[in-house]
């Protein structure tokens, strides 16, 4: 199956700093790539879609100059969280159809992010 | 607003018996759901999904049946094994493409008893 990988898998980091995450489609091409963030015990919330090419697309209440998202290739999307605080702590993950097959009927998802704000 | 739920947080059930994980749904534009299977610190796994168009959808030990005028849908797994021990997520979208966003419930932590 398609894999999506995510780095790094955990960062620690202090108040103020900004922080990359990456998430690459490894065996695919990927025009659209979802940004998800969960909460711990809570449900996986969709921040953003990333679009190769152009710019993303926030979801309402995201905002858009704190979490940059960047899709400059097929296979690459980054997330970066700027001048991240306590609250930014949580679990970030993406996800990508395979974009040779747009019409697939699931998304493959990294294996998060686990993001800590000292 | 959630729109997709999962009101039971946790559920136990014996090995070889039948778990049965419920999801409930408020956006009548919802037309397509999935199950994902979650384990800590790392992705959903895709499980099964179903469109709106059946009540039904069966893969091995996995069943989920869709209750479209009460907004329900439900995962059955039998027999439970114990390495189905993990939190369960249903998601909807208004399409079946996977370039379309999903909505995620709040997810039932499923242990199952050796």
């Amino acid at each position: 199956g398609a894999v999506v990988s995510q780095h790094p898998s955990r960062v620690i980091c202090k108040s103020g700093t900004s922080v990359k995450i990456e998430c690459r489609s490894l065996d695919f091409q990927a025009t659209t790539m979802f940004w998800y963030r969960q909460f711990p015990k809570q449900s996986l919330m969709l921040m953003a879609t990333s679009n190769e090419g152009s710019k993303a697309t926030y979801e309402q209440g995201v905002e858009k100059d704190k979490f940059l998202i960047n899709h400059a290739s097929l296979t690459l999307s980054t997330l970066t969280v700027t001048s991240a605080h306590p609250e930014d702590s949580s679990f970030y993950i993406c996800s990508a159809p395979p974009g040779d097959r747009p019409h697939t009927d699931t998304q493959y998802f990294g294996p998060g992010t686990r993001l800590t704000v000292l | 607003d959630q729109q997709v739920k999962q009101n039971s947080p946790s559920l136990s059930v014996q090995e070889g018996r039948i778990s049965i994980l419920n999801c409930d749904y408020t956006n009548s534009m919802f037309d397509y759901f999935l199950w994902y299977k979650k384990y800590p610190a790392e992705g959903p796994t895709f499980l099964i999904s179903i469109s709106s168009i059946k009540d039904k959808n069966e893969d091995g030990r996995f069943t989920v049946f869709l209750n479209k005028s009460a907004k329900h849908l439900s995962l059955h797994i039998v027999p439970s094994q114990p390495g189905d021990s993990a939190v369960y997520f249903c998601a909807a979208s208004r399409y079946k493409w996977g370039n379309e966003k999903l909505t995620f419930g709040t997810g039932t932590r499923l242990t199952i008893i050796p």
